[in-house]
């Protein structure tokens, strides 16, 4: 029972270098989520998506691109790295609904970036 | 806009002792309220959520009652583990949109 998975765990970067972080959910959920988690900042939604084919910018979206090819894969792209973006990035998703569906999420990547 | 506030940690408590942590949100319509667990090197996951006004939400001996007259949904449970030392996220259902808003977290430690 996989249900959200996140690649790379773990990753270390160097400031300008570019990469793509995955996320894969088998729960056939419409709505993706990325997010970051700083230190004493709680989660900041970064994009989401509400469909295969559609993005939407959360509340942090500089710096950061994002697709959604099919519907169970949302990648998140970072282009040009900044030490700024050292954080941990969780990727979740959720049924569709009137905001009560809860939010399922995977174990995070964990980005540093020098 | 909508909001959730949550009580600062860390928490340190005694195990079996009572635990409670306030939540309290700001929102339009009839939102639902959630809270999320977070355990060290995992993501966050579901622990209980309530749907409407005066809902109590259960889990695990956790439990929560949406409170729309002082527009809480505390966290409480009698007797506490080790095992619960967790990061604990009060979120909020956004009716209008999307979204989830979560609190900034409380971060419990349990001792033996």
């Amino acid at each position: 029972n996989a249900g959200v998975t996140q690649t790379p765990k773990f990753r270390v970067l160097k400031t300008g270098q570019s990469m793509t972080l995955l996320c894969a959910q088998d729960m056939n959920h419409e709505y993706m989520y990325w997010y970051r988690q700083d230190p004493g900042m709680g989660l900041r939604l970064i994009h989401y998506s509400v469909g295969e084919g559609t993005t939407a910018k959360g509340e942090v979206p500089d710096g950061y691109n994002v697709s959604r090819l099919k519907k169970q894969n949302f990648l998140l792209g970072l282009e040009s790295a900044a030490p700024s973006q050292t954080s941990v990035y969780f990727c979740a998703s959720s049924y569709p609904g009137t905001g009560n569906q809860p939010q399922h999420f995977g174990d995070g990547t964990r980005l540093s970036i020098l | 806009g909508d909001s959730v506030t949550q009580m600062e940690g860390p928490v340190t408590l005694s195990e079996e002792a009572f635990l409670t942590i306030n939540c309290t949100y700001t929102a339009t319509g009839y939102p639902s309220l959630f809270w999320y667990v977070q355990y060290p090197g995992e993501g966050l996951q579901l622990l209980l959520k309530a749907t409407k006004a005066d809902d109590k939400g259960s889990n695990k001996g956790f439990e929560a009652t949406y409170r729309k007259e002082t527009t809480s949904f505390h966290l409480e449970k009698g007797s506490v583990q080790v095992s619960d030392s967790a990061v604990y996220f009060c979120a909020l259902g956004n009716t209008g949109g999307f979204k989830t808003i979560f609190g900034a977290g409380t971060r419990l430690f349990v001792k033996a």
